[in-house]
């Protein structure tokens, strides 16, 4: 079967680092996905990661291993906007996405 | 202003009501999408459209059914809503080519069948 594998709740402190990891098992591999979701809202797209390496866009950065099945997402100089779920999917063969459950980051003053 | 509408936001309904959901996207995109989330949990893929006239289902696709008649249009209707049907509904739309591609979604519509 197909699996996204990421922790469940993540707590952390206002200016610190954060990195959620998220591995897979898929029926192939066309990119992953991580978006943000605050409660109650919808997702919002974050980065996209088809080729190993790490992208990085502004305070936020996203890491791909196709080789591991494993991608994190790290936050830096985290804000109190930044309490949200973190949703990571991956793009199978058929092009279809499979959602993980999501991780909440709760930031603390 | 959002360039992917669903209507109603929130929706609380009785047993055995047909409901149809409304979803409407401004930006030319073929792909659209119908997920359901409970809280805290992943999304499911209920129902998706590559382009008008063409409509599949997903992998939850329960009792519900969609049509594609116009490129920005994805309604999703429940013919007997039943308490189980209780969720949030979220629309999304892609563009891009071979399947990839950022989704944009709607802000959820939230169904509470009673």
């Amino acid at each position: 079967g197909q699996n996204i594998d990421q922790p469940t709740e993540m707590t952390a402190t206002e200016g610190a680092i954060v990195q959620i990891n998220c591995t897979y098992q898929t029926s192939g591999f066309n990119g992953l996905f991580w978006y943000q979701q605050h409660a109650g809202e919808a997702p919002t797209f974050l980065s996209y990661n088809v080729l190993d390496g790490l992208e990085e866009k502004g305070r936020f950065s996203s890491f791909l291993s196709r080789s591991k099945g494993y991608s994190y997402l790290l936050l830096k100089e985290l804000q109190m906007k930044d309490s949200a779920s973190y949703l990571c999917a991956v793009l199978d063969s058929n092009y279809q996405l499979i959602w993980g459950a999501g991780t909440k980051l709760i930031i603390k003053p | 202003e959002a360039d992917i509408c669903q209507t109603p936001r929130y929706l609380v309904i009785g047993t055995g009501k047909k409901i149809t959901l409304e979803c409407s996207q401004t930006m030319g995109h073929d792909k659209m999408y119908w997920y359901q989330q409970d809280p805290g949990m992943e999304l499911h893929l209920i129902h998706y459209s590559y382009g008008v006239n063409s409509t599949e289902k997903g992998d939850l696709s329960s009792e519900s059914t969609v049509s594609r008649i116009r490129t920005e249009h994805f309604p999703l209707t429940l013919e007997s809503a039943r308490p189980s049907h209780t969720s949030q509904y979220l629309c999304a739309s892609s563009s891009g080519k071979e399947d990839t591609g950022e989704l944009f979604f709607g802000e959820g519509s939230r169904l509470t069948v009673l």
